[in-house]
């Protein structure tokens, strides 16, 4: 089955660390760009996160740059998020996205189920 | 902030058409690809429209997707209760190297 699956979300202290991790099966996960976005509760999705296929290109939003890293393992068809100095506005369920299309779509085909960060003392 | 507007709210009859704009600049809906998304609560955004107006495999042909200039719309036809939900539209923008989601449009059925 072509599936992400997020994990590593929790209750975090305000500047405590996090790390997600995203599984990908079904597909070959290293021909694919992949991004992170998250959706704050009642708001929109926010796009936070992309990681070219192979690593060579990586983009941030303004609101996580300097804080949150994104990384990934092919060999382990997995994607990471590394999130420091957390926030209150941090708080969100974040999904793990795959570009399917390929191009310049940059069109989020596949979604994970999202897993919840709560950043609150 | 977003780069891209919606129109907070559009609403129709059962069986009757809506159309949801989205407006950009040059900078990304001018100038790349604009993909829609339908959110329901408790679960993920699922992508409606890619590259403007190309429907992924298994999205009906109720929803079509166009692009003019710097804006974009998502046209649903024959609507059913089912399809109440919020839409976003997305795309990148080259100047800010961000995507972008619009503010999104709450679909009501009357």
């Amino acid at each position: 089955e072509v599936q992400l699956v997020e994990s590593g979300g929790g209750l975090v202290q305000p500047g405590g660390s996090l790390r997600l991790s995203c599984a990908a099966s079904g597909f070959t996960f290293s021909g694919y760009e992949m991004d992170w976005v998250r959706q704050a509760p009642g708001k929109g999705p926010e796009w936070i996160a992309y990681m070219r296929s192979g690593g060579s290109t990586i983009y941030y939003a303004d609101s996580v740059k300097g804080r949150f890293t994104i990384s990934r393992d092919d060999a382990k068809n997995s994607l990471y998020l590394q999130m420091n100095s957390l926030r209150a506005e941090d708080t969100a369920v974040y999904y793990c996205t795959r570009e399917g299309y390929g191009g310049n779509s940059d069109a989020f085909d596949l979604w994970g189920q999202g897993t919840l960060v709560t950043v609150s003392s | 902030q977003s780069v891209l507007t919606q129109p907070p709210s559009v609403s129709a009859a059962p069986g009757q058409k809506v159309t949801i704009s989205c407006s950009g600049s040059s900078s990304n809906i001018g100038n790349n690809f604009v993909s829609w998304y339908q959110h329901l609560p408790g679960t993920a955004p699922k992508l409606l429209i890619y590259n403007n107006n190309e429907r992924p495999s298994g999205i009906p042909d109720r929803f079509s997707g166009s692009k003019s200039g710097t804006s974009a719309t998502l046209g649903i036809t024959g609507l059913q209760t089912g399809d109440e939900a919020s839409y976003y539209c997305g795309t990148w923008d080259s100047s800010l190297t961000t995507y972008f989601f619009g503010p999104g449009t709450t679909v009501t059925v009357l």
